[in-house]
C-alpha cells in the first residue's frame, strides 16, 4: 500500500526566504507525481506535474524534484511572498487514484 | 475551457439523511474521481468512474455511491449521513488514455453533518 509523508506539516517564513517541502513515498512503482496548492476552504490547484522519466519541473518562483528510486520528492519555492501562503499537497499517482501526504501549511509572513 | 465544476458549494445535512453531489468534468476528460478531505488531512479516494462504471474504489463503505453518466458528468451519493462524514468532498477529473495528464480538481463541496 503506497503511503506518502510530508515534512515539515507546518512552516512559518519571513518574506523573501527560499524554502524547500520535502514529500516522500513508499513504493516507487509510480506514473508521475503531482504538487498542488490549497488555500483555505478551496479546492485544490495543480502546480507541477513530474514524470516518474523526469527528473524535475520547473514554473516560475516553483521547482519541483522527483527521484523515484528513493521515494523522494521537494519543492522548491524561491523568494517568498506572502501570497504563497496556502498548504501544499504532494500526490503519487500509480495507476487509478491519487494518494496524498497530510498536507504542508506554510505561513509566509510580511 | 470551463475547469472542473461541483455544485453546490456548501450542504448541511442531519444525521441519517442522504445527499446527492454533482461534478462535471473539464471539457476533453472522460474520467471521475471523488475524494473526502478532513479537516487537516490530505484528501482521500473514494472511487474513479470511467465509461459509467466504478473502475477502482477506495476504502469507504458501501454508503458511498456514484454514478456516471453519458455526458462523463458524474454524482457522489452518501446514505445514511454520520458526523464523521462532515468533510471536503472533492472531485477530479482526468483522460483516461493516459495517466501521464494528470489530475483537474474542482472547488469542493463542504458537507456538514449535524
Amino acid at each position: 500500500k503506497q503511503e506518502v509523508t510530508q515534512i515539515p506539516a507546518a512552516l512559518s517564513v519571513p518574506e523573501g526566504e527560499n524554502l524547500v517541502l520535502n514529500c516522500s513515498f513508499t513504493d516507487s512503482a509510480i506514473y508521475n507525481l503531482q504538487w498542488f496548492r490549497q488555500d483555505p476552504g478551496k479546492g485544490l490547484t495543480s502546480l507541477l506535474l513530474i514524470q516518474s522519466s523526469q527528473r524535475e519541473q520547473t514554473s516560475g518562483r516553483l521547482n519541483a524534484s522527483l527521484d523515484k528510486s528513493s521515494g523522494r520528492s521537494t519543492l522548491y519555492i524561491a523568494a517568498s511572498q506572502p501570497g504563497d501562503s496556502a498548504t501544499y499537497l504532494c500526490a503519487v499517482n500509480a495507476g487509478n487514484m491519487l494518494t496524498f501526504g497530510g498536507g504542508t501549511r506554510l505561513m509566509v509572513k510580511p | 475551457d470551463a475547469g472542473v465544476t461541483q455544485s453546490p458549494t456548501h450542504l448541511i445535512k442531519t444525521r441519517g439523511q442522504q445527499v446527492t453531489l454533482r461534478c462535471s468534468p473539464k471539457s476533453g476528460h472522460d474520467t471521475v474521481s471523488w475524494y473526502q478531505q478532513a479537516l487537516g488531512q490530505g484528501p482521500q479516494f473514494i472511487f474513479q468512474y470511467y465509461e459509467e462504471e466504478e473502475r477502482q474504489r477506495g476504502n469507504f463503505p458501501d454508503r458511498f455511491s456514484g454514478h456516471q453518466f453519458p455526458n462523463y458528468s458524474s454524482e457522489l451519493n452518501v446514505n445514511a449521513l454520520l458526523l464523521g462524514d462532515s468533510a471536503l468532498y472533492l472531485c477530479a477529473s482526468s483522460f483516461a488514455g493516459t495517466p501521464y495528464y494528470g489530475y483537474t480538481f474542482g472547488s469542493g463541496t463542504r458537507l456538514t453533518v449535524v
